[in-house]
């Protein structure tokens, strides 16, 4: 089975503290993905990685950056928290190509004070 | 940019009703659809990947269907049980340059199956 995890499942930080969430996939997956889901607005795409030290903007990059070293693990920088910031974060990963499905982490319900 | 609609956006069924869900989309233009289960506060669960080669996929009491060309895709729950109370999402999968590879979600359908 593939998995998927986060470093945490519920995290809070204060406003202007430098935020990092990891991803770590144990399928040897070369995508990975970064969301935030928000009541009424959905999932939408932060960032997203097609291969180490490859990265991407999806649609919502502004106040975020990404990092990915190995393959393994894709990990999401707030690099100064904001309230509006305050979200659950999904992680993702998939084998290359656009036939595979993609499989989701268990998030992270960050909030920012 | 793709958008993608769930109707209706909450279900209430007693047990034992089959489930249909509905999505649609406006750029038919895509690879591939998957759906996915959320429960509360939980991440997304892989229910079913439909290619746009296809019309239909099925696993278990759950089946699929894909129709490209008018922009909708139809979940099917069989027999509903209060174990398939969640919120269900549809992902299409782009298909262009500009959109290869990414998902774009619906707000999903919360479902309640009462005993």
């Amino acid at each position: 089975d593939v998995k998927v995890t986060q470093s945490s499942r519920y995290l809070v930080k204060r406003t202007g503290e430098k935020v990092f969430l990891e991803c770590v996939q144990d399928m040897d997956h070369e995508n990975m993905f970064w969301y935030r889901q928000d009541p009424g607005l959905g999932l939408r795409l932060i960032y997203f990685s097609y291969d180490v030290k490859m990265k991407e903007k999806g649609d919502i990059p502004e106040g975020y950056s990404v990092s990915r070293e190995k393959k393994e693990r894709f990990s999401l920088i707030l690099e100064s928290a904001s309230t509006n910031q305050t979200s659950m974060y999904l992680c993702a990963s998939s084998p290359v190509g656009g036939a595979y499905e993609q499989y989701f982490g268990p998030g992270t319900r960050l909030t920012v004070t | 940019k793709q958008e993608v609609t769930q109707i209706p956006a909450a279900l209430s069924v007693p047990e034992g009703e089959n489930l249909v869900l509905n999505c649609s989309f406006t750029d038919s233009a895509i690879y591939n659809l998957q759906w996915f289960r959320q429960d509360p506060g939980k991440g997304l669960t892989s229910l079913l990947l439909i290619q746009s080669s296809q019309r239909e996929q099925t696993s278990g009491r759950l089946n699929a269907s894909l129709d490209k060309s008018s922009g909708r895709s139809t979940l099917y729950i069989a027999a509903s049980q209060p174990g398939d109370s969640a919120t269900y999402l549809c992902g299409p999968r782009g298909g262009t340059t500009d959109s290869w590879g990414k998902l774009q979600f619906g707000a999903g359908t919360q479902v309640v199956v009462t005993p």
